[in-house]
């Protein structure tokens, strides 16, 4: 069973399209992140939700819309897709919180070409 | 403003030797670090993890050594196997509700 599962594995879109990326987890944690991998590969986070509650948004655009349904779920939705967007997304959850210092568990990524 | 370097991108180890991989950070206000393994095509895995307060954590194969007044870490895989080729993430977190920052990985690859 796959802890946290992410779709698409890869996306591949035209400039300006809208996408979503979906996440589920099935270990019953509290908080579930976005991270990017860009270029450079960095991780870094973009979002983090406690209980379908935005506790962080790491000067994100407008442009990248997170949702939880519920806690299990956390998808991303990405408005007018740039170039720049071109990245490897992860989701991922923990526990506790960021202040716990919960480990994360990542799901596979979703490679994301804008073209 | 990279917080967290791995300023090695790879490095090549031969089976059965010690594998060390290096860490430095530039904020002091740090107190948790943890080092995470990906696989091509998967999601990072945690390793190993170590508190501030702490300057040496073991757990198996995987030994991470915190040394402060240096602002460096480093995780030492003895023996190395085969299947430790991954890229391996230094990872550091401030106190309170303040996310993980990242460094950029370095490729390990174990030949045999």
């Amino acid at each position: 069973d796959t802890a946290v599962s992410q779709t698409p594995k890869y996306l591949v879109t035209q400039m300006g399209n809208d996408k979503s990326i979906k996440c589920e987890q099935n270990l019953g944690h509290d908080t579930m992140y976005w991270y990017k991998q860009d270029s450079k590969k960095f991780l870094k986070i973009m979002f983090s939700y406690n209980n379908k509650e935005l506790i962080i948004n790491e000067t994100v655009p407008n442009r990248f819309s997170p949702k939880s349904p519920d806690k299990a779920h956390l998808n991303l939705h990405i408005n007018s897709l740039e170039l720049g967007d071109s990245a490897v997304y992860f989701c991922a959850s923990s526990q506790g919180g960021l202040a716990t210092n919960e480990k994360l568990f990542f799901g596979s990524g979703t490679q994301l070409s804008v073209l | 403003d990279q917080q967290v370097k791995q300023n090695s991108p790879s490095l090549s180890v031969q089976e059965g030797r010690i594998s060390i991989l290096n860490c430095d950070y530039t904020n002091s206000m740090f107190d948790y670090f943890l080092w995470y393994k990906k696989y091509p095509a998967e999601g990072p895995t945690f390793l190993i993890s170590i508190s501030s307060i702490k300057d040496k954590n073991e757990d198996g194969r995987f030994t991470v050594f915190l040394n402060k007044s240096a602002k460096h870490l480093s995780l030492h895989i003895v023996p190395s196997q085969p299947g430790d080729s991954a890229v391996y993430f230094c990872a550091a977190s401030v106190p309170g509700n303040t996310p993980l920052v990242f460094g950029k990985g370095t490729r390990l690859s174990v030949i045999a």
